[in-house]
């Protein structure tokens, strides 16, 4: 029940085209909804993040997409570029207490 | 602002050998934590220190790991004895107050052979 299913594992995307990664969770106390990226060497940084109080938000080409009731959120990127070329984690933690990582997808923006 | 500090960056030990590890965090935050991450998989929480306090420390395996935040500033991660399954990167994290937007260092890589 804390678990954190992310998919794909991993992506290829052409330069320009939407990259869609999805995660979904059990816990229904989880209230706080993260997603990191982690370049290789680096350690995992705040993309954006999102509660449940709404549906979507966007930043800049990142929008999490946030549905309550089937406990599913996902992360999209607009024109994707290659400098976007990283692992993603999403996260979920449950009412102030630890996050719980997803699995990671490695994706792959080819030019 | 200068980010999290943590050495070293890579090590390499032998089994039942011991390592420690240090993290400095961003100046001013209360908040500090230790990841585990194995190759292919998200972070996993070893522990986490409020101030100079422990508030999680559940998945910790105390027969063998052990920190301390000495001052509320600096922390140290230990292993002792290490085992093959050690091999992973170690991040260490901070953050103002709590879990959200936590700001992490760039890992120290062990290899236990």
């Amino acid at each position: 029940q804390q678990q954190v299913k992310q998919s794909p594992q991993s992506l290829i995307v052409q330069k320009g085209g939407i990259s869609i990664i999805n995660c979904a969770y059990e816990n229904t106390a989880f209230d706080y909804f993260p997603w990191y990226q982690q370049f290789p060497g680096k350690g995992p940084a705040l993309l954006i993040a999102i509660r449940p109080d709404v549906s979507e938000k966007k930043e800049g080409r990142f929008t999490i997409s946030f549905n309550k009731s089937a406990k599913q959120f996902s992360l999209h990127i607009m024109d994707s570029q290659p400098g976007d070329s990283a692992t993603y984690f999403c996260a979920a933690s449950p009412d102030g207490g630890k996050l719980i990582f997803g699995q990671g997808t490695e994706l792959s923006v080819k030019p | 602002e200068a980010g999290v500090a943590q050495s070293p960056r890579y090590k390499i030990i032998e089994k039942r050998q011991s390592v420690a590890f240090w993290c400095n965090p961003i100046s001013g935050h209360a908040t500090l934590y230790w990841y585990q991450q194995i190759l292919g998989q998200g972070p996993k929480l070893l522990i986490q220190f409020q101030n100079n306090g422990v508030v999680d420390d559940s998945q910790l395996p105390k027969d063998r790991f052990s920190a301390e935040r000495l001052k509320g500033v600096d922390s140290t991660l230990k292993i002792q004895p290490a085992k093959l399954e050690d091999s992973a990167v170690y991040l260490c994290a901070s953050s103002v107050q709590g879990w959200e937007t936590q700001y992490f260092g760039p890992g120290t890589r062990l290899l236990v052979l």
